[in-house]
């Protein structure tokens, strides 16, 4: 089975900018949680989508969105983007049934400059 | 790698020792827990959970140990090898109506593993 994948890995934008992260979960997977990784803040819990509707949702201001399409793919936007937002942004997967572990892609690297 | 915080404890031990990695949790009302480990450049990887009504689970050379009166996690890797240098994360959750595991994780602030040779 193919893991999660991230689109892009790496990316640099400048304040004021809006940004938009991809991610493809693993197949069968309904459920899609983003999180963002700072040294300072360690991870945190964005959002989470299940069947295209937010379920869960995070301590993280309105510029922070996301969707996610009938296929379970899910993305992700940042809008005025600000120097803090400068992170690793991980998304994750999982089988919403017990024993579902989360699965998680490799992040996409934002630079804010 | 982008993964590994600034102020991270780090944990040294030498190859071969057994580690222990310690967690506290936040919320009384999680009753599901897991542990990553993330190496430089990657996304967390699962080692193993619990559920609250356990006090114990064993894997390979992994062990997570549960004491819900005090709210504490830790990891025992039996056999530390080079390769299990990593940043390891214990994560909270509350499980759903159906017993599944729901999708917001809370996160600890991670301990860095480094195994000498």
């Amino acid at each position: 089975k193919a893991g999660v994948t991230q689109t892009p890995r790496y990316l640099i934008k400048t304040r004021g900018q809006q940004v938009t992260l991809s991610c493809s979960p693993i197949s069968g997977h309904r459920s899609v949680s983003w999180y963002q990784q700072t040294p300072g803040q360690g991870l945190q819990f964005l959002f989470e989508y299940f069947s295209e509707t937010q379920r869960n949702k995070g301590n993280f201001p309105g510029r922070f969105s996301g969707r996610q399409f009938s296929n379970s793919r899910s993305e992700m936007n940042v809008s005025t983007l600000e120097l803090g937002d400068s992170a690793l942004y991980l998304c994750a997967s999982h089988f919403t049934g017990v024993g579902g572990e989360q699965y998680f892609g490799p992040g996409t690297r934002l630079t804010v400059t | 790698g982008e993964s590994v915080g600034l102020h991270l404890p780090t944990l040294s031990v030498q190859e071969g020792d057994n580690s222990i990695i310690n967690c506290a949790y936040s919320n009384s009302a999680s009753d599901y827990f897991i542990w990553y480990k993330q190496e430089s450049g990657k996304g967390p990887q699962f080692i193993i959970d619990i559920r609250s009504n356990m006090d114990k689970r064993q894997g390979q050379r992994v062990t997570v140990l549960l004491n819900k009166t005090v709210k504490h996690l830790s990891l025992q890797i039996a056999a530390t090898q080079p390769g299990d240098s990593a940043v390891y994360f214990c994560a909270e959750n509350m499980l759903g109506g159906n017993g599944g595991s729901q999708g917001n994780l809370i996160f600890g602030k991670g301990t860095k593993l480094s195994v000498k040779p």
